[in-house]
Parts: structure tokens; C-alpha cells; sequence
């Protein structure tokens, strides 16, 4: 079955790093054409891309928050793996993972969403 | 950045009903524009993709239309189940961008 799910902590204090993982089923990170990226909704909010990694490991980030993240993957273990430093209440969202399929000349949307993983900041 | 503007921001509407919701570019985007619906608790699920290609299995009442920077989905005859929240998203340049969203209520 395809899927991706997201796991890490609950609750993070400010200043603190933060740590997402993405398990993916059903598909190779290695060697399918596939992409992941995380995206952040706050709570009543709209959703927010942070960042995304290509199947040939090249990586784009939200300007807005580069040099907060660093986005990585275990093609082994097919894990997709978040860092974000400095969290702060702002960041209080639900993460998620997304799929994008990599078509030659053809970009293409978020096709296969993990669940989403609850991520609250507070001291 | 691609800014999208989203409009309306809520809706309300009744089952049977015929809704659209508009949104708007701060570029051209060469029709790479997805539309995704989503409900409370749950991951968006995307709808329409390329501003008016139907996503495998999405009912034939949603459709997606495109003029310059204006993106519009139209949803005919509204069922119980189409009330939630749509959002559109650009993906021709990174970063890729989101609406503020349209939540579609019942009325």
C-alpha cells in the first residue's frame, strides 16, 4: 500500500530543534522518480511549504525559512527526514509530507499526503 | 514569490446548489495550478491539477477553468459530502505557494 507517515514530538520549547521524520510505503525514494516534501498548516490556517527533496537529492527551501531547515533523506530505511531549529510558538502546526511524482518537463501537484503529525511550541 | 489571492473566503451554499471559487496569481503560470479540498482533521486531497485536469476517481461535478493569472473551480449540483475546505496551490516555481482558502459551508 502507498503511504507516508509522519512521526516526532508532540510538544517542542522555543529555541529548542525540532525533528520530522517520514516513513514511505509503497514506493522507492531510490529509485522511483519521486519527490517529498513538508508542509506546515497552523491551526485554521492554510497550508505552507517548507521544503522539498528531488529523487536526485537536490533540495529547495521556503526562502522565508532556509536557514531554519534542513531537509534530508535515508533512501535505506525510505525516510524523509525535517530539522528545524529555533522553534518558536509561531511554529505551532501540523507538519505533513507530501509526494510529488517527477515528470520530465511537466511539474506536477502533491499527489499522496501522510496524515499529519501535531506539533505544538510552548515553554 | 507567487502570491495567490483566494476568493471567497467562505461560502455558503445548499445541496444541489452550483459554487465557484476564484483564485489569482501575482504571475502567469503557464496552468500549473492544482486544487485540493480538505477536510477537518484530514491531509488535503487534490482534485484537479494543470488548472483543469480531473484527478482519477474525483466526481465529474468539479471542474477547473483558467483565464491569464485567474484560476476558477466550479463545483455543479453540490453533494453533502462537497462541503469543505478548498484550497488552490501553484507549483510552477519554487516556492510553491497555497490560497488562503474557501471554506464551503452548508447553508
Amino acid at each position: 500500500q502507498v503511504s507516508l507517515k509522519e512521526s516526532g514530538p508532540v510538544l517542542a520549547k522555543p529555541t529548542e530543534t525540532l525533528t520530522l521524520t517520514c516513513d514511505v510505503s509503497g514506493f522507492s525514494l531510490k529509485n522511483d522518480r519521486m519527490g517529498v516534501s513538508w508542509i506546515r498548516q497552523p491551526p485554521g490556517k492554510a497550508p505552507e511549504w517548507l521544503a522539498h527533496i528531488f529523487s536526485n537529492d537536490k533540495k529547495s527551501y521556503n526562502p522565508s525559512l532556509k536557514n531554519r531547515l534542513t531537509i534530508s533523506k535515508d533512501t535505506s530505511k525510505s525516510q524523509v527526514v525535517l530539522t528545524m531549529t529555533n522553534m518558536d510558538p509561531l511554529d505551532t502546526a501540523t507538519y505533513f509530507c507530501a509526494r510529488i511524482r517527477e515528470v520530465r518537463w511537466s511539474p506536477m501537484p502533491f499527489d499522496l499526503w501522510g496524515q499529519g503529525t501535531m506539533v505544538s511550541v510552548s515553554s | 514569490d507567487i502570491q495567490m489571492t483566494q476568493s471567497p473566503s467562505t461560502l455558503s451554499a445548499s445541496v444541489g446548489d452550483r459554487v465557484t471559487i476564484t483564485c489569482r496569481a501575482t504571475q502567469h503560470l503557464s496552468s500549473w495550478l492544482a486544487w485540493y479540498q480538505q477536510k477537518p482533521g484530514k491531509a488535503p486531497k487534490v482534485l484537479i491539477y494543470k488548472a483543469s485536469t480531473l484527478v482519477d476517481g474525483v466526481p465529474s461535478r468539479f471542474s477547473g477553468s483558467e483565464s491569464g493569472t485567474e484560476f476558477t473551480l466550479t463545483i455543479t449540483s453540490l453533494q453533502p459530502d462537497d462541503f469543505a475546505t478548498y484550497y488552490c496551490q501553484q507549483y510552477n516555481s519554487y516556492p510553491m505557494t497555497f490560497g488562503q482558502g474557501t471554506r464551503l459551508e452548508i447553508k
